[in-house]
């Protein structure tokens, strides 16, 4: 069985540019996560999405980030302008319900770096 | 969600036991305790997880104590591919945002 796919894993950009990550989650989950990692630290959850519906989003920071997840599959995440301080690693996460018991599967993040 | 404490760095020797420790002295009756542990440049990968009960898997074994304050992850037979941060998170069902903390910097050495 396939894993939660993201793309890309590294991606270098100037500081205002825009960028997006994507993610497909595993087979038959209907929850989908992402969180973002800074250097030395745990993730953070971003956003939860039950199907094509975003649950959870206090966490998202409104004025430049945005995600979408349309046909409640795969999702998009995106950063327009980008900051110094987006430099991190983003996650994408999966479960089948999004029931708290439920355990979550991580992709192998999208690395991003500011400049 | 009940906060949990690790310690930030442990050492094993390869094919010894390594038993991590984890308190959450203020987990609630309906709160799981997950282990998590991410190898670099990695996503967090699951191991365990466990209400009350000790839990066993391919993986690694869950002991809760009894009071449920506290829990230890063991690898039974540490290898070199084991070197990861392990992260212990408390969470109840029906509120699914996994909260991270530092976790255990896990060592293992030949």
């Amino acid at each position: 069985e396939a894993g939660v796919v993201q793309s890309p894993r590294y991606k270098i950009i100037e500081k205002k540019q825009p960028v997006a990550f994507w993610c497909n989650p595993i087979s038959g989950h209907n929850t989908l996560y992402w969180y973002r990692q800074n250097l030395g630290q745990g993730p953070e959850l971003l956003i939860r999405y039950e199907n094509e519906e975003a649950v959870d989003d206090s966490q998202l920071p409104k004025d430049r980030f945005s995600a979408e997840r349309l046909k409640g599959v795969d999702s998009t995440l995106k950063i327009q302008p980008a900051e110094l301080g987006d430099s991190a690693v983003y996650l994408c996460a999966s479960s089948s319900t999004g029931d708290g018991t439920d355990t979550q599967y991580f992709g192998p993040g999208t690395r991003l770096t500011v400049l | 969600d009940a906060k949990t404490t690790q310690p930030p760095s442990m050492d094993c020797a390869e094919g010894r036991a390594a038993n991590l420790p984890c308190n959450h002295s203020t987990i609630s009756g309906n709160e799981y305790v997950y282990w998590y542990r991410q190898i670099h440049s990695q996503g967090p990968q699951y191991i365990i997880h466990g209400l009350k009960n000790n839990e066993t898997n391919e993986m690694a074994s869950l002991i809760i104590t009894e009071d449920r304050k506290s829990s230890t992850l063991i690898l039974p037979h540490a290898t070199l591919r084991d070197t990861a941060v392990y992260y212990c998170i408390s969470i109840s069902g029906g509120y699914n945002k996994l909260i991270f903390g530092a976790g255990t910097r896990l060592a293992v050495h030949p």
